[in-house]
């Protein structure tokens, strides 16, 4: 079965520095997609980045980056320079490849990221 | 630039009450999903659906139906509401496959009282 596994319920860090959250996931599919989004306080859903399973390169959004380790199976979002608007909940998911539900999300449980002044 | 939008943003219901959530999207996607997110369980797929007049049962259905009538709108219907269907949902769109994001709605918090 698929699945997202993040294993950092909460995370602390300061203000200016680098930050790496986990995400690993389990599926059977040699065609999926990794998602990472962010949940503000305010509760919308915010996509960030895209990794697809056949990309060679690790995605790139501003300060965002994934790093994809294909073999290991994980694909943890580093967030760059951190800032205190990235306080937030962020969900790594991926898209299941078979048939009619391609495209729909599988959602880890999220890690709650706390930015310190 | 509206995206994807539902209504009601909150509702309180007694159990046993019956109510329709509506969600719009304005970007012509195939696909659309109801997502219900709980505390500590990340989203989890209700029902979803490829295309106007399909649909499908994700990860949690029991308890809810949906239509989808119209290309841009998709209704999550709860006949007979339970207390654990307290959650907040939340509706998604996308083009559909493995490598396009889904666009999400703002999201309704139901309690059911």
């Amino acid at each position: 079965a698929q699945k997202i596994t993040q294993t950092q319920p909460g995370m602390f860090v300061q203000e200016k520095e680098a930050v790496t959250l986990d995400c690993t996931y389990d599926t059977s599919d040699q065609s999926y997609g990794l998602f990472w989004y962010k949940q503000p306080s305010s509760g919308e859903m915010i996509f960030l980045i895209y990794q697809g399973s056949y990309d060679e390169q690790n995605a790139t959004e501003g300060r965002y980056s994934l790093n994809f380790q294909k073999a290991r199976k994980s694909a943890n979002l580093v967030i760059s320079a951190s800032q205190l608007g990235d306080s937030a909940m962020y969900f790594c998911a991926m898209s299941q490849g078979r048939g009619g539900s391609q495209g729909n999300l599988i959602f880890g449980k999220g890690t709650k990221l706390s930015v310190k002044p | 630039n509206a995206g994807v939008t539902q209504t009601p943003k909150f509702r309180v219901l007694k159990t046993g009450q019956s109510m329709t959530l509506l969600c719009a999207q304005d970007m012509n996607h195939e696909y659309m999903y109801w997502y219900r997110q709980d505390p500590g369980m990340g989203l989890r797929l209700i029902h979803y659906s490829v295309g106007e007049g399909t649909t499908a049962k994700g990860e949690v259905p029991d308890g809810y139906n949906v239509s989808r009538l119209k290309k841009q709108n998709f209704l999550l219907g709860l006949e007979s509401a339970a207390p654990s269907q307290t959650s907040v949902y939340f509706c998604a769109s996308s083009r559909g496959g493995t490598n396009t994001e889904a666009f999400f709605g703002q999201g309704t918090r139901l309690t059911v009282v």
